[in-house]
């Protein structure tokens, strides 16, 4: 079982270039998302989507774009890269039982942007 | 808005001793509180989930205590192991009507054999 697989692990760009970092996940999941780790900082939430079709901005949307078009897959996509979003991104898959969500995470991008 | 603090951003402790890991919230109206493990290049991975209406939670040799007035909560592993060095995070929900979390920065844990 796969779990949450992200691609590329690692990723250079320059600024102005974009670029799509891949999600994909086999647990069936509702709920996807995406978050940005930077060093002294929580994870912070960019984009989420509660199903296939629907997504809504996170704390830090801006210069990402998100769209779902199946339950498995969630691309993150940077439409204009900028060295602010030199980061290590997360992608999340997640189901809710009453008020807890239970959150699983693949092993992360690391973005470089120059 | 709801801020999460974790104090200290790193401790090292010899092999054997127990850790007490804390995590300081601002809004004291949550459903949950979450520790997460997170180890070098890799993503987290839950480890005790605590509902509001619990005091504790306990897995194996972890933990976690909460006391939603104050807005803390502490992670206790015993008798570490090296295996246990790794990043400890702590995550509660941004406000009690929603499910996205608020996380701390973690602490950074390292046990020296």
């Amino acid at each position: 079982n796969a779990g949450v697989t992200q691609t590329p692990k690692f990723q250079v760009l320059k600024t102005g270039q974009s670029m799509t970092l891949q999600c994909a996940q086999d647990m069936n999941h509702e709920y996807m998302s995406w978050y940005r780790q930077d060093p002294g900082m929580g994870l912070r939430l960019i984009h989420y989507s509660v199903g296939a079709g629907i997504t809504d901005q996170g704390e830090v949307p801006n210069g990402y774009n998100v769209s779902r078009s199946t339950t498995e897959d969630f691309p993150l996509r940077l439409l204009s890269a900028a060295p602010s979003q030199t980061s290590v991104y997360f992608c999340a898959s997640s189901y809710r039982d009453g008020p807890n969500e239970k959150l699983f995470f693949g092993s992360g991008t690391q973005l470089s942007v120059l | 808005k709801q801020e999460v603090t974790q104090i200290p951003a790193a401790l090292s402790v010899p092999e054997g001793e127990n850790l007490v890991l804390n995590c300081s919230f601002t809004d004291s109206a949550i459903y949950n509180l979450q520790w997460f493990r997170q180890d070098p290049g890799k993503g987290l991975t839950s480890l005790l989930l605590i509902q509001s209406s619990q005091r504790e939670q306990t897995s194996g040799r972890l933990n976690a205590s909460l006391d939603k007035s104050s807005g803390r909560s502490t992670l206790y592993i015993a008798a570490s192991q090296p295996g246990d060095s790794a990043t400890y995070l702590c995550a509660v929900p941004k406000v009690v009507s929603d499910y996205k979390l608020s996380f701390g920065a973690g602490t950074t844990v390292t046990v020296r054999a």
